[in-house]
């Protein structure tokens, strides 16, 4: 089974903060990796992806990969009230798995 | 800036009718996707489609299901004899290539089977 896991949360950081969202995926041939923000009742919105070890950051965004770990995270800086959604994390191989998400809650 | 589109945006049909979700990619998209969110779970992934063919599908999408690009832009999803349970949202997607490009998702269909 290839799966994705996130904890689901609620995860609840004040404005400002630094928000941290965790995610692992099972699936060894997973080649690249997706974090995609859903508002309720929306679709997923993609803020970034990263197919390679290490960092890469975009504005406030910056997502980490281990592939060693099997392990992806996105942290956001200076959260605002705005981002306060679900995070959905996503591998691919062949196939696009989600997780079910973290819910996160920016506290003004 | 281009987006996928989707229509209608809320679909209601009595189970064991035939419904067809339809998808306009954004136009230098190659690789085109389905996916499925029952109200409250994550999003499942239904099927890929490339060049007039099923690149890959999961074991949701079975016999029930199949997609077709009719013409240049349209991309459609067409569910048989629909039962409550396929009630979810819908979404479409596309990208450029497959693999390490992004996949960009049109707002959905809430088909609603009763």
């Amino acid at each position: 089974q290839k799966e994705v896991e996130q904890n689901s949360g609620p995860l609840s950081v004040p404005e400002g903060a630094i928000a941290s969202l965790n995610c692992t995926y099972s699936d060894r041939g997973s080649q690249s990796f997706f974090w995609y923000r859903q508002y309720s009742g929306k679709s997923p919105e993609l803020i970034m992806f990263i197919y390679s070890n290490g960092d890469k950051e975009d504005g406030r965004f910056t997502a980490q990969l281990n592939k060693a770990s099997q392990y992806v995270s996105l942290l956001i800086r200076d959260s605002q009230p705005s981002d306060s959604a679900t995070y959905l994390c996503a591998a691919t191989n062949n196939d696009m798995r989600f997780g079910a998400g973290t819910r996160l809650t920016v506290k003004p | 800036e281009p987006e996928v589109t989707q229509t209608p945006s809320h679909q209601v049909t009595q189970m064991g009718q035939e419904v067809i979700l339809r998808c306009v990619p954004i136009s230098n998209h190659l690789y085109f996707y389905w996916y499925r969110q029952i109200l409250g779970q994550k999003v499942e992934f239904l099927v890929s489609f490339y060049n007039n063919e099923i690149s890959e599908k999961s074991e949701i999408f079975d016999d029930q299901f199949s997609v077709e690009r009719p013409d240049g832009s349209n991309f459609t999803l067409k569910i048989r004899s629909t039962k409550l349970e396929d009630s979810a949202m819908y979404f479409c997607a596309s990208s450029e290539q497959a693999g390490h490009y992004e996949q960009y998702f049109g707002p959905g269909t809430r088909l609603t089977v009763t």
